[in-house]
Protein backbone atom coordinates (compact mmCIF):
# COMPACT_ATOMS: atom_id res chain seq x y z
CA UNK A 1 0.00 0.00 0.00
CA UNK A 2 1.32 3.24 -1.05
CA UNK A 3 1.39 5.69 1.86
CA UNK A 4 0.79 9.50 1.21
CA UNK A 5 2.04 12.11 3.98
CA UNK A 6 1.26 15.82 3.77
CA UNK A 7 2.53 18.89 5.37
CA UNK A 8 1.98 20.68 7.22
CA UNK A 9 -1.05 19.78 9.19
CA UNK A 10 -2.44 23.28 9.20
CA UNK A 11 -1.10 26.29 7.49
CA UNK A 12 -2.06 29.75 8.71
CA UNK A 13 -2.55 32.21 6.13
CA UNK A 14 -3.74 35.54 5.70
CA UNK A 15 -5.63 36.67 2.57
CA UNK A 16 -4.13 37.18 -0.32
CA UNK A 17 -1.10 35.25 0.57
CA UNK A 18 0.50 32.25 -1.40
CA UNK A 19 0.06 28.77 -0.03
CA UNK A 20 1.83 26.14 -0.38
CA UNK A 21 0.91 22.57 0.82
CA UNK A 22 3.25 19.50 0.37
CA UNK A 23 2.51 15.94 -0.33
CA UNK A 24 5.01 12.60 -0.11
CA UNK A 25 4.40 9.40 -1.46
CA UNK A 26 6.05 6.75 -0.20
CA UNK A 27 6.99 4.88 -3.68
CA UNK A 28 6.56 6.78 -7.00
CA UNK A 29 2.88 7.28 -7.86
CA UNK A 30 4.48 9.05 -11.64
CA UNK A 31 1.62 11.83 -11.85
CA UNK A 32 -1.14 9.59 -10.81
CA UNK A 33 -2.04 12.36 -7.95
CA UNK A 34 -4.90 14.40 -7.38
CA UNK A 35 -5.97 17.36 -4.80
CA UNK A 36 -9.38 17.85 -3.22
CA UNK A 37 -10.49 19.97 -1.25
CA UNK A 38 -13.26 20.02 1.70
CA UNK A 39 -15.08 22.54 2.78
CA UNK A 40 -16.99 22.05 6.64
CA UNK A 41 -20.23 20.18 6.52
CA UNK A 42 -19.24 19.46 2.38
CA UNK A 43 -18.03 16.76 0.36
CA UNK A 44 -15.05 16.91 -1.13
CA UNK A 45 -14.39 18.86 -4.71
CA UNK A 46 -11.50 17.88 -7.07
CA UNK A 47 -9.10 20.48 -7.50
CA UNK A 48 -6.19 18.70 -9.54
CA UNK A 49 -5.49 15.20 -11.29
CA UNK A 50 -2.64 14.39 -13.45
CA UNK A 51 -0.35 16.42 -10.53
CA UNK A 52 -1.12 19.53 -12.51
CA UNK A 53 -3.98 19.73 -14.62
CA UNK A 54 -6.95 21.71 -12.64
CA UNK A 55 -10.30 20.23 -12.81
CA UNK A 56 -13.12 21.95 -14.51
CA UNK A 57 -14.47 25.37 -13.27
CA UNK A 58 -11.22 25.57 -10.82
CA UNK A 59 -9.77 28.86 -10.27
CA UNK A 60 -6.22 29.85 -12.01
CA UNK A 61 -4.86 30.43 -8.58
CA UNK A 62 -4.62 27.16 -7.78
CA UNK A 63 -1.50 24.89 -9.34
CA UNK A 64 -0.26 21.32 -9.21
CA UNK A 65 3.10 20.26 -9.39
CA UNK A 66 5.76 17.57 -8.68
CA UNK A 67 5.95 14.00 -9.82
CA UNK A 68 7.54 10.34 -8.78
CA UNK A 69 7.14 10.83 -5.15
CA UNK A 70 7.35 14.61 -3.76
CA UNK A 71 4.17 16.86 -4.88
CA UNK A 72 3.06 20.26 -4.44
CA UNK A 73 -0.72 22.46 -4.39
CA UNK A 74 0.11 26.12 -4.50
CA UNK A 75 -2.63 28.61 -3.84
CA UNK A 76 -1.24 31.55 -5.60
CA UNK A 77 -3.39 34.40 -3.92
CA UNK A 78 -5.76 33.35 -1.02
CA UNK A 79 -9.18 34.16 -1.36
CA UNK A 80 -11.65 33.54 1.83
CA UNK A 81 -13.61 30.68 -0.22
CA UNK A 82 -10.22 28.95 0.15
CA UNK A 83 -9.73 28.25 3.92
CA UNK A 84 -10.61 24.24 3.73
CA UNK A 85 -9.13 21.12 4.56
CA UNK A 86 -6.42 19.94 1.18
CA UNK A 87 -6.50 16.17 0.59
CA UNK A 88 -3.78 14.61 -1.74
CA UNK A 89 -4.44 10.94 -3.39
CA UNK A 90 -3.05 8.81 -5.30
CA UNK A 91 -4.31 6.53 -8.15
CA UNK A 92 -1.08 5.14 -9.62
CA UNK A 93 -1.53 1.76 -7.99
CA UNK A 94 -4.64 0.77 -6.69
CA UNK A 95 -6.51 -0.67 -5.15
CA UNK A 96 -6.38 0.57 -2.76
CA UNK A 97 -6.64 4.37 -3.89
CA UNK A 98 -5.23 5.83 -0.77
CA UNK A 99 -5.25 9.34 0.27
CA UNK A 100 -2.99 11.90 2.68
CA UNK A 101 -4.34 13.22 6.37
CA UNK A 102 -4.85 16.45 5.13
CA UNK A 103 -3.90 19.84 5.58
CA UNK A 104 -5.84 22.53 7.09
CA UNK A 105 -5.70 26.13 5.75
CA UNK A 106 -7.08 28.46 7.99
CA UNK A 107 -6.79 32.27 8.23
CA UNK A 108 -3.59 34.25 9.99
CA UNK B 1 -24.78 18.00 -14.47
CA UNK B 2 -23.62 14.91 -12.85
CA UNK B 3 -25.87 13.99 -9.16
CA UNK B 4 -25.09 11.22 -7.08
CA UNK B 5 -27.29 11.17 -4.05
CA UNK B 6 -26.31 8.50 -1.87
CA UNK B 7 -29.34 6.80 1.11
CA UNK B 8 -30.06 4.53 3.74
CA UNK B 9 -27.76 5.77 6.46
CA UNK B 10 -28.96 5.57 9.86
CA UNK B 11 -28.16 4.49 13.49
CA UNK B 12 -27.42 1.03 13.75
CA UNK B 13 -26.16 -1.36 17.16
CA UNK B 14 -22.70 -2.74 17.06
CA UNK B 15 -23.01 -6.16 15.38
CA UNK B 16 -25.72 -4.56 12.85
CA UNK B 17 -26.09 -4.51 9.24
CA UNK B 18 -27.21 -1.79 6.73
CA UNK B 19 -27.52 -0.96 3.17
CA UNK B 20 -26.53 1.93 1.81
CA UNK B 21 -27.75 3.33 -1.87
CA UNK B 22 -26.38 5.97 -4.64
CA UNK B 23 -28.38 6.86 -7.51
CA UNK B 24 -26.56 8.11 -10.03
CA UNK B 25 -27.92 11.01 -13.01
CA UNK B 26 -26.33 12.69 -15.97
CA UNK B 27 -23.66 10.41 -16.95
CA UNK B 28 -22.98 7.36 -18.49
CA UNK B 29 -22.88 5.00 -15.37
CA UNK B 30 -22.01 1.83 -16.71
CA UNK B 31 -18.72 2.95 -17.96
CA UNK B 32 -17.60 4.28 -14.70
CA UNK B 33 -15.62 2.82 -12.06
CA UNK B 34 -17.62 3.80 -8.99
CA UNK B 35 -16.20 3.79 -4.77
CA UNK B 36 -16.89 4.54 -1.70
CA UNK B 37 -15.38 6.69 0.66
CA UNK B 38 -15.86 7.36 4.19
CA UNK B 39 -14.66 9.75 6.73
CA UNK B 40 -15.28 9.70 10.32
CA UNK B 41 -15.86 12.61 12.44
CA UNK B 42 -13.27 14.86 12.52
CA UNK B 43 -11.03 12.27 10.44
CA UNK B 44 -9.55 12.22 7.21
CA UNK B 45 -11.25 10.39 3.83
CA UNK B 46 -10.82 6.55 3.58
CA UNK B 47 -11.50 4.64 0.48
CA UNK B 48 -13.35 1.95 1.27
CA UNK B 49 -14.66 -0.34 -1.34
CA UNK B 50 -14.88 -0.05 -5.32
CA UNK B 51 -16.16 -1.52 -8.22
CA UNK B 52 -15.47 -2.11 -11.89
CA UNK B 53 -17.77 -0.99 -14.12
CA UNK B 54 -19.33 -4.08 -15.60
CA UNK B 55 -19.70 -4.53 -11.48
CA UNK B 56 -17.19 -8.27 -12.27
CA UNK B 57 -14.17 -6.80 -10.43
CA UNK B 58 -14.57 -5.62 -6.75
CA UNK B 59 -11.96 -4.28 -4.32
CA UNK B 60 -12.30 -3.49 -0.70
CA UNK B 61 -10.01 -2.08 2.09
CA UNK B 62 -8.87 -4.04 4.75
CA UNK B 63 -10.91 -2.57 7.56
CA UNK B 64 -13.60 -3.80 5.91
CA UNK B 65 -12.80 -7.24 3.79
CA UNK B 66 -15.32 -9.83 5.29
CA UNK B 67 -18.12 -7.44 6.40
CA UNK B 68 -18.84 -5.21 3.42
CA UNK B 69 -20.40 -5.90 -0.05
CA UNK B 70 -20.11 -3.37 -2.47
CA UNK B 71 -22.62 -3.84 -5.85
CA UNK B 72 -24.27 -2.19 -8.68
CA UNK B 73 -26.94 -2.30 -11.06
CA UNK B 74 -26.26 -0.47 -14.00
CA UNK B 75 -30.01 -0.83 -15.48
CA UNK B 76 -31.07 1.46 -12.30
CA UNK B 77 -28.02 3.69 -12.26
CA UNK B 78 -27.24 2.85 -8.78
CA UNK B 79 -24.39 1.24 -6.17
CA UNK B 80 -24.51 -0.51 -3.04
CA UNK B 81 -22.97 -0.90 -0.28
CA UNK B 82 -24.22 -4.01 1.65
CA UNK B 83 -22.80 -3.49 5.47
CA UNK B 84 -22.56 -6.19 8.06
CA UNK B 85 -21.42 -6.79 11.53
CA UNK B 86 -20.51 -3.30 12.18
CA UNK B 87 -18.47 -1.72 14.58
CA UNK B 88 -18.25 1.61 16.18
CA UNK B 89 -15.56 2.60 14.10
CA UNK B 90 -17.23 2.24 11.07
CA UNK B 91 -19.07 5.46 12.18
CA UNK B 92 -18.61 7.83 9.55
CA UNK B 93 -20.14 10.34 6.81
CA UNK B 94 -20.20 7.52 3.67
CA UNK B 95 -19.49 9.43 0.37
CA UNK B 96 -20.56 7.55 -3.25
CA UNK B 97 -18.04 8.88 -5.67
CA UNK B 98 -17.44 7.77 -9.45
CA UNK B 99 -13.55 6.62 -9.94
CA UNK B 100 -13.27 7.53 -13.78
CA UNK B 101 -14.35 6.55 -16.74
CA UNK B 102 -11.05 5.52 -18.33
CA UNK B 103 -8.01 3.58 -17.15
CA UNK B 104 -5.28 5.87 -15.67
CA UNK B 105 -7.49 8.39 -14.93
CA UNK B 106 -8.69 7.02 -12.18
CA UNK B 107 -9.11 9.95 -9.79
CA UNK B 108 -12.39 10.83 -8.14
CA UNK B 109 -13.98 13.96 -9.70
CA UNK B 110 -17.52 13.48 -8.49
CA UNK B 111 -18.65 12.80 -5.45
CA UNK B 112 -22.47 12.96 -3.70
CA UNK B 113 -23.67 14.93 -0.16
CA UNK B 114 -22.95 12.24 1.71
CA UNK B 115 -24.81 9.75 4.36
CA UNK B 116 -24.09 9.45 8.13
CA UNK B 117 -23.45 5.90 9.30
CA UNK B 118 -23.81 5.63 13.28
CA UNK B 119 -22.79 2.82 15.13
CA UNK B 120 -23.71 2.52 18.75
CA UNK B 121 -25.99 1.17 21.04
Amino acid sequence: EIVMTQSPATLSVSPGERATLSCRASQSVSSNLAWYQQKPGQAPRLLIYGASTRATGVPARFSGSGSETEFTLTISSLQSEDFAVYYCQQYNAWPPWTFGQGTKVEIK
Amino acid sequence: EVQLLESGGGLVQPGGSLRLSCAASAFTFSTYVMSWVRQAPGKGLEWVSGISSSGGSTYYADSVKGRFTISRDNSKNSLYLQMKSLRADDTAVYYCATSGAAPGKRYFDYWGQGTLVTVSS
